[in-house]
């Protein structure tokens, strides 16, 4: 079955350092993966997603993620923290098939930026 | 703007009782799904419809149920209410092409006192 593990359920970084917010999946066969983020009393925003072809996948508002199959993982990373990045990240994989398809998600990252 | 609409916003209700959610999908949108996010489970995936039909079931109570009018948009009814129930409800729609992403709505907060 497939799911995902995102380690750290909170993560705090200085305004101007590297984000890194980890994903682990496991998956029976190749994945679609998701990154999505909640701001507070909002719903969830797409940010990026891998379906197939290029595995550094870029999205929106400077972040990208790597698809590394060896490693079973999808990691988020930004260059440089803005303070508007605080939020709650949701790493997210696809299930099902054809029209019957959902996302299963992770237990959500918390990221703080410091000032 | 996702584009997903629900309402209401935020109920307050009380043990016992039945509700009813509402949901709009992104214009062109056959998919609809409902989740439940709650601090201790997190977000669970509770019911999908495509055009109608219900698709795929995930961790939905016998007391809640779902459907999708011919208009596509979509209720949750929660009956038979308990605490344990109040967290955030959200819809969310794809369309039917490829694997689309998931677009959210804001949500509906139901609390049971």
């Amino acid at each position: 079955a497939q799911s995902v593990t995102q380690l750290g359920s909170h993560v705090s970084v200085s305004e101007g350092a590297l984000v890194l917010l980890r994903c682990n999946y496991s998956s029976s066969v190749p994945p679609y993966l998701f990154w999505y983020v909640q701001y507070p009393n909002q719903g969830l925003q797409l940010l990026l997603k891998y379906t197939t072809g290029a595995t550094l996948v870029k999205g929106i508002n400077g972040f990208e993620a790597e698809f590394k199959k060896s490693e079973t993982s999808f990691h988020l990373t930004k260059p440089s923290a803005h303070m508007s990045d605080a939020a709650e990240y949701f790493c997210a994989v696809s299930k099902g098939s054809g029209s019957a398809r959902q996302l299963t998600f992770g237990s959500g990252t918390q990221l703080t930026v410091l000032p | 703007d996702s584009g997903v609409t629900q309402t209401p916003k935020h109920l307050i209700t009380a043990t016992g009782q039945r509700v009813t959610l509402r949901c709009s999908p992104r214009s062109g949108d056959l998919s609809v799904y409902w989740y439940q996010q709650s601090l201790d489970q997190g977000l669970q995936f509770l019911i999908q419809y495509y055009n109608g039909e219900e698709r795929a079931k995930g961790n939905i109570l016998e007391r809640f149920s779902a459907q999708q009018f011919p208009d596509l948009h979509s209720e949750l009814n929660l009956s038979s209410l308990e605490l344990g129930d109040s967290a955030l409800y959200f819809c969310a729609s794809s369309s039917r092409i490829g694997v689309s992403p998931l677009h959210f709505g804001n949500g509906t907060r139901l609390t049971v006192t």
